[in-house]
């Protein structure tokens, strides 16, 4: 069955550093896979897409990657800050559904 | 975008009720979308409802537990019925939207059961 595996531990990093999450995913191969932030007690907000054709995506501060070989995409935040600190999910839509599986996600602490 | 309101936030409740959770979209889709997140989980989709059908179950969820209904393209409600502390849990409502597919959360309504 599809699986997807993110960081379960926490990811602690200091105020101006790069912050870099990891998601792994087997058994399928998504066209597409999407980045979403949740912060405690809301919703997940969507952040980034990024195609399998697509090596890279930046939006402002935050860069995705994805190596379809690798079966992996890397989420990265450049000069992270303490409001960037939140639980960051990894979700590739589900083989022939319209709708999205989600990973446990990583929490990210930025500390000032 | 899609503005999503869900009611109510939040409930106490007792083992063996049911609780009806309410959610509204600002603008017509064909889908919707129910989740359940448990504590320290991710999401885990529950179903999909379209207007004018049966709600579709993923594994491990059935009607009888978790009804939903869908009476026009802005509005759905998701039952949890005979409830017990394993219900507890943030219940989510969801729509896809926008030419790149993304998917649109309510703030989701935090249910403990007792």
């Amino acid at each position: 069955s599809q699986k997807i595996e993110q960081n379960s531990e926490a990811l602690n990093i200091q105020e101006g550093k790069t912050a870099t999450l990891t998601c792994n995913y087997t058994n399928y191969s998504p066209a597409y896979l999407q980045w979403y932030r949740q912060d405690p007690g809301r919703g997940p907000v969507f952040l980034l897409l990024i195609r399998e054709n697509e090596k890279e995506k930046r939006k402002e501060r935050l860069k995705v990657t994805f190596d379809t070989t690798l079966k992996q995409s890397l989420f990265h935040i450049t000069a992270s800050q303490p409001a960037d600190s939140a639980t960051y999910l990894c979700a590739p839509p589900y083989s022939g559904y319209s709708t999205l599986t989600f990973g446990k996600g990583t929490m990210l602490l930025v500390s000032p | 975008s899609a503005v999503i309101s869900q009611k109510p936030s939040r409930d106490i409740c007792q083992r063996g009720t049911s609780l009806t959770i309410q959610c509204q979209v600002d603008s017509q889709v064909t889908m919707m979308f129910w989740y359940r997140q448990q504590p320290g989980q991710s999401l885990t989709l529950i179903a999909t409802a379209n207007q004018g059908s049966e709600a579709t179950y993923e594994s491990g969820f059935v009607i009888d537990k978790f009804p939903i209904s869908r009476p026009n393209l802005t509005f759905s409600t998701l039952t949890v019925s005979n409830m017990s502390p394993e219900d507890s849990s943030i219940y989510l409502c969801s729509v896809t939207g926008g030419p790149l597919e993304t998917q649109y959360f309510g703030p989701g309504t935090r249910l403990l059961v007792l």
